[in-house]
């Protein structure tokens, strides 16, 4: 029983390069998330998905272009990575919003050179 | 909008001492309340939650109480053990058909033999 996979598990850029960060979930979860978090800061949202086609923005969107072709996967872009994106990056789903249970992956741990 | 306070860490005890978190939280509505708890390099798992006022959420002997006069959520733990040192994290989603969750900044617990 995987639950949420994230792919890669660490990365380091360097400014103005850009990546995808692959979130996959087996548990036919409608909603989906992506949340980075930063020390002091706890976790903010980025980008959001209530089914699939579907994607809305959280909190900090600005840097970030996200996808939801398949509905298990979630993709979340860097287009041009800059140093204030080093996070550790988590995705999430749930089966529904509200007071649902949301299931967290392992993270990716990103550093911005 | 919503937010959640939660008392600031790191919070360092024995062994078999008495836990206490404080989380407090501004919401429309009526939200529903959720402890998760981060283990060393793991993603965030659902430690406890309560979906009303006067609701209870228990589980691995923690618990918390939803009390709306209070605004407060929180956690409590009668005897901790090394194993429960964690990141510990509130968290609120509003009632209806809200699909994100709103998180505190965390609090670290180490706990010493």
């Amino acid at each position: 029983n995987a639950g949420v996979t994230q792919t890669p598990k660490f990365r380091v850029l360097k400014t103005g390069q850009s990546m995808t960060l692959l979130c996959a979930q087996d548990m036919n979860h409608e909603y989906m998330y992506w949340y980075r978090q930063d020390p002091g800061m706890g976790l903010r949202l980025i980008h959001y998905s209530v089914g699939e086609g579907t994607t809305a923005k959280g909190e900090v969107p600005d840097g970030y272009n996200v996808s939801r072709l398949k509905k298990q996967n979630f993709l979340l872009g860097l287009e041009s990575a800059a140093p204030s994106q080093t996070s550790v990056y988590f995705c999430a789903s749930s089966l529904q919003g509200g007071d649902t249970e949301a299931f967290f992956g392992q993270g990716t741990r990103l550093t911005v050179v | 909008g919503n937010s959640v306070t939660q008392m600031e860490g790191p919070v360092t005890l024995s062994e078999e001492a008495f836990l206490t978190i404080n989380c407090t939280y501004t919401a429309t509505g009526y939200p529903s309340l959720f402890w998760y708890v981060q283990y060393p390099g793991e993603g965030l798992q659902l430690l406890l939650k309560a979906t009303k006022a006067d609701d209870k959420g228990s589980n691995k002997g923690f618990e918390a109480t939803y009390r709306k006069e209070t605004t407060s959520f929180h956690l409590e733990k009668g005897s901790v053990q090394v194993s429960d040192s964690a990141v510990y994290f509130c968290a609120l989603s509003s009632g209806g058909s809200n699909y994100k969750l709103t998180f505190g900044k965390g609090t670290l617990l180490t706990v010493n033999p």
